[in-house]
């Protein structure tokens, strides 16, 4: 099945700083990558689409500024947390489509965690 | 709004037969998902369902009713290893813009 990587697999940072965040579709080119953010024993949240070449599409409630999304070629998107605070923490997760458009792969998840 | 509802917490035993339901509302509809998820893991896929009936994968089945918003998960001869979170998610539209629910617990006992 195809791959995602995502980068790094757990973070701590200090408030105030920014995080970056990677997410890699190893074995095949995806067009759109997702952004998640799933806290404690809760669903998992979309934050944004992620179009390559594009800007991303955020979901209602998600600041644009604070969480920036890059998603520079056909199989890297990035998303930098900017000025950090604690609830911020959580559990971030991308997901990439294949060109088929039934099943979208996920990446490991990165743990967040700003002290 | 979007509403996707399942149990929190189920728990069954080894060999047993489980099935976990998900009822949902949502704005649109183009397919819905069932993954499997490890504590501090990402999802992994278990199935996908767009037209009404049956869809079976091994000891995996998923089910979905269009008209009643209604799909359930049936897991056969549970193993210890299927002690995880199980989560429905529906993609609301074309492009696989998913919406999830809450997930199901489940703890498989000996």
């Amino acid at each position: 099945g195809a791959v995602v990587s995502q980068h790094p697999s757990w973070v701590i940072c200090k408030s105030g700083t920014s995080v970056k965040i990677e997410c890699r579709s190893l074995d095949f080119q995806a067009t759109t990558m997702f952004w998640y953010r799933q806290f404690p024993k809760q669903s998992l949240m979309l934050m944004a689409t992620s179009n390559e070449g594009s800007k991303a599409t955020y979901e209602q409630g998600v600041e644009k500024d604070k969480f920036l999304i890059n998603h520079a070629s056909l199989t890297l998107s990035t998303l930098t947390v900017t000025s950090a605070h604690p609830e911020d923490s959580s559990f971030y997760i991308c997901s990439a489509l294949t060109g088929e458009d039934t099943e979208a792969f996920f990446g490991q998840g990165t743990r967040l965690t700003v002290v | 709004g979007q509403n996707i509802d399942q149990p929190t917490e189920m728990t069954a035993t080894e060999g047993a037969i489980v099935q976990i339901n998900c009822t949902y509302q949502t704005s649109g509809f183009n397919g819905l998902f069932w993954y499997q998820q490890h504590a501090g893991e990402a999802p992994t896929f278990l199935s996908y369902n767009v037209l009404d009936g049956l869809e079976e994968k091994g000891r995996f089945s998923s089910f979905l009713s269009r008209s009643k918003g209604y799909s359930y998960l049936l897991l056969k001869e549970l193993q210890m290893k299927d002690s995880a979170s199980y989560l429905c998610a529906v993609n609301k539209e074309y492009g696989n813009k998913l919406v999830f629910g809450a997930g199901t617990i489940l703890r498989v006992k000996s």
